[in-house]
C-alpha cells in the first residue's frame, strides 16, 4: 500500500527566512513523488515532481524538493520565503510500477509566512 | 486554456436531494478522478476512471456514483445527499501513466442541510 505522511499540520516562518515542509512516504519499489499547492478557495496546482535522476528537483515559484531514498523523504524547500507563499501544501506519491493507480495524498501542511 | 472545468462551483442541497457534479477536461487525458477535501482529512479519492469505459472505487465511494460519459467528461452523482457529504469536491485528470502529473479543477463547494 502507498501512503504519505506530512508530520506538521502548520508551519510558520518569517518572510525572508528559508522554509521546509516535510514529507515522508511509503511505497513498494521506487516512488514518483509530487508537491502541490492550494491557495484559498482554489484547486490544487502542481509545483514539482521527482521521477528519476537528480535528487534535488526544482519547481515553480522558486521551490525545490530533495528526494532522500534512505530516509524515504521528499521535503519541500525554499531559500527565502515570501508572504505570497502562504498556502496549503500537499505531498503525493505513486509507485513506479503502480501504472494507472491514483496518486495518494498527504493530509496537507498549512504554511504561514509572516511579514 | 480551460484545463479541467467543474460545475457548479457552489451548491446547497437539502438532505435527500440528488445532484450531479460535472467535470470536463480538454487535455485529451485518459484518466480522471474525483476527490473530496475535508478539514484535517486532506484529499480522499472517491472514484476514478483509468480510461474511457472504466471506473473504480476509491477510498470513500459510499453514497456516490460516477459516469465516464466519454473521454472528456466524468460526472459524480449524489443520489440522496446527506450532511456528511458537505465538502469541497475536486475533479482531476492525467495522462494515466505512473509518472505523469494530474491536474485539478477549481473545486465545487457543496453544502447539504
Amino acid at each position: 500500500a502507498q501512503s504519505v505522511a506530512q508530520p506538521e499540520d502548520q508551519v510558520n516562518v518569517a518572510e525572508g527566512n528559508p522554509l521546509t515542509v516535510k514529507c515522508t512516504y511509503s511505497v513498494s519499489g521506487n516512488p514518483y513523488l509530487f508537491w502541490y499547492v492550494q491557495y484559498p478557495n482554489r484547486g490544487l496546482q502542481f509545483l514539482l515532481k521527482y521521477i528519476t535522476g537528480d535528487n534535488l528537483v526544482k519547481g515553480s515559484y522558486g521551490f525545490e524538493a530533495e528526494f532522500n531514498k534512505s530516509q524515504t523523504s521528499f521535503h519541500l524547500k525554499k531559500p527565502s520565503a515570501l508572504v505570497s507563499d502562504s498556502a496549503l501544501y500537499f505531498c503525493a506519491v505513486r509507485g513506479v510500477y503502480s501504472g494507472n493507480t491514483p496518486l495518494v495524498f498527504g493530509k496537507g501542511t498549512r504554511l504561514s509566512v509572516i511579514a | 486554456n480551460a484545463g479541467v472545468t467543474q460545475t457548479p462551483k457552489f451548491q446547497v442541497l437539502k438532505t435527500g436531494q440528488s445532484m450531479t457534479l460535472q467535470c470536463a477536461q480538454d487535455m485529451n487525458h485518459n484518466s480522471m478522478y474525483w476527490y473530496r477535501q475535508d478539514p484535517g482529512m486532506g484529499l480522499r479519492l472517491i472514484y476514478y476512471s483509468a480510461s474511457e469505459g472504466t471506473t473504480d472505487k476509491g477510498e470513500v465511494p459510499n453514497g456516490y456514483n460516477v459516469s465516464r460519459l466519454n473521454k472528456r467528461e466524468f460526472s459524480l452523482r449524489l443520489e440522496s445527499a446527506a450532511p456528511s457529504q458537505t465538502s469541497v469536491y475536486f475533479c482531476a485528470s492525467g495522462v494515466g501513466t505512473a509518472g505523469n502529473t494530474i491536474y485539478f479543477g477549481e473545486g465545487s463547494w457543496l453544502t447539504v442541510v
